[in-house]
């Protein structure tokens, strides 16, 4: 039983235009949400975050946007460059239980972007 | 450094082998993480340790032996494992538990179990 789906494996982009990865989630406790990117032989890296109270965050090319109502969240890369081929990964973390501010993290399975140059 | 190491790259163990997986950060976290990810799959949590101490066990099987010595390394000890272990391991590491702290990972250990 997923938590935290991402329905796409694959998403082809051309180089310039925008790649738009879609996330959606089950659980409404999750209170912030990331995503990763990995590249082959590589551990995930940290891209960027949203806090469940903010509906959008922006660096540079990419801008997470967050659908609470929806369970929903996307990220936009633009524009698209070759160098974002990479498969990336969705992520939430739950808070523990114990009133606290800790978490774990559960990983969606993750979509493998191509940017045709 | 914002480095997450691990070792060896690779490994290929049979099921009454002993091995142990090693992973280093020098970035003076105190939490560290043990994820591992089958092909297709996302990452699964596997052991979370906060200031050296074990904090999560997500209910991994004995096999999997986690160990903290100090705060720079984190060890996972392997024994009689079966071949459905086989898969990525994955260390991660974050300055604390705090749910904003964003999490390093490493390259990862391939292992197969034959």
């Amino acid at each position: 039983d997923q938590q935290v789906k991402q329905n796409s494996p694959s998403l082809s982009v051309q180089e310039g235009r925008i790649s738009i990865l879609n996330c959606d989630y089950t659980n409404s406790m999750f209170d912030y949400f990331l995503w990763y990117k990995k590249y082959p032989a590589e551990g995930p890296t940290f891209l960027i975050s949203i806090s469940s109270i903010k509906d959008k965050n922006e660096d540079g090319r990419f801008t997470v946007f967050l659908n609470k109502s929806a369970k929903h969240l996307s990220l936009h890369i633009v524009p698209s460059q070759p160098g974002d081929s990479a498969v990336y990964f969705c992520a939430a973390r739950i808070l523990d239980g114990y009133g606290g501010s800790q978490g774990n993290l559960i990983f969606g399975k993750g979509t493998k972007l191509s940017v045709k140059p | 450094d914002t480095e997450v190491t691990q070792t060896p790259k690779h490994l290929v163990m049979g099921m009454t082998n002993k091995k142990s997986l090693k992973c280093e950060q020098h970035m003076g976290h105190r939490a560290m993480y043990w994820y591992k990810q089958k092909a297709k799959k996302p990452p699964e949590l596997m052991f979370v340790y906060s200031y050296e101490k074990l904090s999560i066990n997500e209910s991994v099987p004995s096999r999997f032996s986690p160990e903290c010595p100090n705060s720079s390394l984190l060890n996972l000890h392997l024994h009689a494992l079966q071949p459905e272990d086989s898969a990525l391991y994955l260390c991660a590491s974050s300055p604390s538990r705090d749910i904003l702290d964003e999490q390093y990972f490493g390259p990862g250990t391939r292992l197969t179990v034959t």
